[in-house]
């Protein structure tokens, strides 16, 4: 099955810096990548998604790049805000990263 | 359209009981695929199941079971309780078809306390 690797495991900036997740996936046939995220005690939320015809996919100030061929694919967030912070899950066919606890300081 | 619900929301249980966990999809949503989360281990897929058939498993060992039912509400069963089994309990529904192809919808999980 698919194997997802999430770097780094956790992530402190200061405010309105950049902050940039990164995955890796095991299996060619995968083509969906999406972008959870979860605030303290409350469920997963999608953030983002990107498909595998598709290089880089933006929303405001979050953003998704894929690399097919290298098999990996990363989170950037922009102008981070104390409210960015929380724990960030990649995914492929349904597996989980172990998620990045980012923690955005006012 | 209600959210994917899972009931009940806390469970204690003692070494060596089994429980039994419920999980209701979006209404329309076919897959329904369950996760166990701890802190430091994210979100491990244990099984998910697509018009009552578990159309692919994780590597979890045979106390944990589940199945589907015609309405697409599904249960997970936990037999022989072991202390490590504590953790939240995660089910998520999806629309397509295809298995990890579109976004998953997350219930507010069990929050399992083995004793």
């Amino acid at each position: 099955g698919e194997n997802v690797e999430q770097h780094p495991s956790t992530l402190s900036v200061q405010e309105g810096d950049s902050a940039v997740i990164k995955c890796t996936y095991s299996d060619s046939a995968s083509n969906y990548f999406p972008w959870y995220k979860q605030e303290l005690g409350k469920r997963p939320q999608l953030i983002i998604d990107i498909r595998s015809n598709v290089g880089e996919k933006k929303d405001q100030r979050i953003a998704v790049t894929l690399n097919k061929t290298a098999k990996h694919f990363s989170l950037h967030i922009t102008e981070t805000q104390p409210e960015d912070s929380a724990v960030y899950f990649c995914a492929a066919q349904a597996r989980f990263g172990a998620g990045t606890r980012l923690t955005v300081k006012p | 359209k209600a959210g994917v619900t899972q009931t009940p929301r806390y469970l204690i249980k003692t070494r060596g009981q089994q429980v039994t966990l419920s999980c209701s999809p979006i209404s329309g949503h076919r897959s329904v695929s369950w996760y166990q989360q701890t802190p430091g281990q994210g979100l491990q897929f244990l099984f998910e199941y697509f018009s009552e058939t578990q159309r692919n498993k994780g590597n979890f060992p045979g106390r944990f079971s589940g199945r589907q039912f015609s309405n697409s509400r599904s249960e997970m069963n936990v037999s022989t309780l072991e202390l490590g089994d504590s953790a939240l309990y995660l089910c998520a529904s999806s629309l397509v078809l295809e298995r990890g192809m579109d976004e998953q919808f997350f219930g507010p999980g069990t929050r399992l306390t083995v004793l």
